[in-house]
């Protein structure tokens, strides 16, 4: 079983759709973070997630959603997307503590294509 | 915020080559972290480093945070260390900051 699982690994969609992107990391760590990674760009922080609660909302549109009833899963909600939202999507946790935010580990990303 | 900047961006290299990844991060660090995306693009941990030298077969890294830069030597390079190498750096922020990292071509 890997560390940190995300389902699922494609998904083809339409502007109209709503879809839902999943995580659940098996680690017990207490931090969930959502990854953007589009072509030729650095890694966009979306979302983190401490203990369940949201403690950062990098400037996402609204059109993304997230969702986090425990420390081990972790929800995108997706509605109403543009075909520039088309990015691979990667989940990831650590232990965070006072010192930082901890080892990151990553799963293997959700490949998004919008039509 | 802190900036992250890796060099070279893009590296090309005969199997069985030694190669120099260099990160560079404009203010002071917690911690660094060293990741491969192989070409399905999953993000592999190689080290999580902030200060000194670890090794792990053949690769090692070396982060000096006084200068405020970390390197990633890979030796006798093989065609499956193809991909694209992150640095990212934790200031104590909630996420850390990636580079936009090395994109790296073994050739057999």
């Amino acid at each position: 079983e890997t560390g940190v699982t995300q389902t699922p690994r494609h998904l083809v969609m339409g502007m109209t759709n709503k879809k839902s992107l999943k995580c659940e990391q098996h680690l017990g760590h207490n931090a969930m973070y959502w990854y953007k990674q589009s072509a030729k760009k650095p890694l966009e922080l979306m979302f983190v997630y401490n203990f369940k609660e949201q403690t950062e909302n990098n400037s996402v549109p609204s059109r993304f959603s997230p969702e986090c009833p425990n420390s081990s899963h972790l929800f995108l909600h997706l509605h109403t997307l543009q075909p520039e939202d088309s990015a691979l999507y990667l989940c990831a946790s650590s232990q965070g503590g006072l010192s930082g935010t901890g080892e990151l580990f990553f799963g293997e990303g959700s490949r998004l294509t919008v039509l | 915020g802190i900036q992250v900047e890796q060099s070279p961006p893009d590296l090309i290299l005969q199997e069985g080559a030694n190669s120099t990844l260099r990160c560079n991060f404009s203010d002071s660090v917690n911690n660094l972290q060293w990741f491969h995306q192989n070409p399905w693009g999953q993000l592999i941990n190689l080290f999580y480093i902030p200060s000194g030298t670890k090794q792990n077969g053949r690769l090692s890294a070396t982060t000096v945070a006084t200068e405020r830069y970390s390197l990633l030597y890979i030796s006798s390079s093989q065609t499956t260390d193809s991909g694209v190498y992150f640095c990212a750096v934790d200031t104590g922020r909630r996420a850390l900051t990636f580079g936009s990292g090395t994109r790296l071509q073994v050739q057999p």
